[in-house]
């Protein structure tokens, strides 16, 4: 089963402009999830998407946005660039992703993409 | 919303010797619990995972980890390290708001 892939791999832009980022999830995975890695910052949470529906949002501002597609692929669009927005934006997919219906905390498990690498100059 | 601590940023140590990783957590209810690894140039990998039952659980490549409930820790273990356990890990918690929480990661080299 092929992983979890993201395009582009890099990315150069200028402050100011926009960029959208894609990833696509491994074949069956519903969710898909937006992390930041920056060395200052490491890991930090962006947003998880599950059946075209925004399930889950981390601190970040609202020039972070995405979307998600009914194949399960979903966009990650950051406008009005920053130079502190350079970092390296990695996709997870899993297959259920939030709690289920019923409340209960759902046990999959996130498996990530080799991330896309955005410098901003 | 949680936070993680890693207790070491940097590990260097020989090849054979022992490694044991701290994570701590500060969430009091139910939580998921995984260590990724990152090699140099290669993306996040699960090594492993809790969720509920047996406290000590195995992993890829001869790592373990152990939950401690009382302790809120979950450490990383592997008796013996290879040159090729050189990268970087990071323990995750994962809590009822499914948002997967971070450390800070831990650079392990491992000298030949």
């Amino acid at each position: 089963k092929a992983g979890v892939t993201q395009t582009p791999r890099y990315l150069i832009k200028t402050r100011g402009q926009q960029v959208t980022l894609s990833c696509s999830p491994i074949s069956g995975h519903r969710s898909v999830s937006w992390y930041q890695q920056t060395p200052g910052q490491g890991l930090q949470f962006l947003f998880e998407y599950f059946s075209e529906t925004q399930r889950n949002k981390g601190n970040f501002p609202g020039r972070f946005s995405g979307r998600q597609f009914s194949n399960s692929r979903s966009e990650m669009n950051v406008s009005t660039l920053e130079l502190g927005d350079s970092a390296l934006y990695l996709c997870a997919s899993s297959l259920v992703g939030s709690r289920s219906l019923a409340g209960s905390l759902r046990t999959d498990t996130q498996y990530f993409g080799p991330g896309t690498r955005l410098t901003v100059l | 919303a949680q936070s993680v601590s890693q207790h070491n940023h940097h590990v260097i140590l020989s090849e054979a010797a022992s490694l044991e990783l701290g994570c701590n957590y500060s969430y009091g209810g139910t939580v998921n619990l995984f260590w990724y690894v990152q090699y140099p140039g290669q993306h996040l990998q699960l090594l492993l995972k809790y969720f509920s039952g047996d406290p000590l659980v195995k992993g890829i490549k001869g790592f373990e980890a152990e939950f401690i409930k009382s302790k809120f820790s979950f450490n990383l273990r592997k008796p013996s390290v290879q040159w090729s356990d050189t990268a970087e890990y990071f323990c995750a918690v994962r809590s009822n708001d499914y948002k997967l929480s971070f450390g800070a990661g831990t650079t392990v080299t491992v000298r030949a």
